[in-house]
């Protein structure tokens, strides 16, 4: 089965601090992809890969950055947190395509709550 | 843009009730469509997907068939059961993935 690890479920975290989201998938996945989720808005992409060094900009990148060092890790970064940063997290991978849609089916991990005081 | 419409919830149905979710969408080619399920405390799982006019989606009872003539895409179960309790949510894939803003279900006995 494909696995896509969050390596946090829930954090809490004060204005300013810096904060690492770090997702880890296992199937070789070329594409890999950070949403958040608030409710009534659905899933919101914030940036994702397609390669590792390359990023693109979703339609939410402010206040957040990306690094991709490594094919199967992608991590979301906060420079310095704020309250209207405080949401769910959701990481995703899928195969190659554009943009790893088209006919793709996206793997999701369990997400990760940040809650920022 | 592209972008996708999901009826609003909560929908509370009784168990064995008929559901069915509204979702349509705006796209300007031929996107495949798809329906992902979120249960508690869990990350978004595919449920199931159509990807082109006419071609309808099924798993675990759940149906949707993709219109193009009406742009939507309707998710639709006969007998709803209290372990579908969950978030639904309509997507549609083009240049990218979009999706609809959920809509919770919750399945009482």
């Amino acid at each position: 089965d494909v696995k896509v690890t969050q390596s946090s479920r829930y954090l809490v975290k004060r204005t300013g601090e810096k904060v690492f989201l770090e997702c880890v998938q296992d199937m070789d996945h070329e594409n890999m992809f950070w949403y958040r989720q608030d409710p009534g808005l659905g899933l919101r992409l914030i940036y994702f890969s397609y390669d590792v060094k390359m990023k693109e900009k979703g339609d939410i990148p402010e206040g957040y950055s990306v690094s991709r060092e490594k094919k199967e890790r992608f991590s979301l970064i906060l420079e310095s947190a704020s309250t209207n940063q405080t949401s769910m997290y959701l990481c995703a991978s899928s195969f190659s395509g554009v943009r790893g849609t088209g006919t793709g089916e996206l793997f999701f991990g369990e997400g990760s709550r940040l809650t920022v005081l | 843009g592209d972008s996708v419409t999901q009826m609003e919830g909560p929908v509370t149905l009784s168990e064995e009730a008929f559901l069915t979710i509204n979702c349509t969408y705006t796209a300007t080619g031929y996107p495949s469509l798809f329906w992902y399920v979120q249960y508690p405390g869990e990350g978004l799982q595919l449920l199931l997907k159509a990807t082109k006019a006419d071609d309808k989606g099924s798993n675990k009872g759940f149906e949707a068939t993709y219109r193009k003539e009406t742009t939507s895409f309707h998710l639709e179960k006969g007998s709803v059961q209290v372990s579908d309790s969950a978030v639904y949510f309509c997507a549609l894939s083009e240049d990218d993935m979009r999706f609809g803003a959920g809509t919770r279900l919750t399945v009482k006995p």
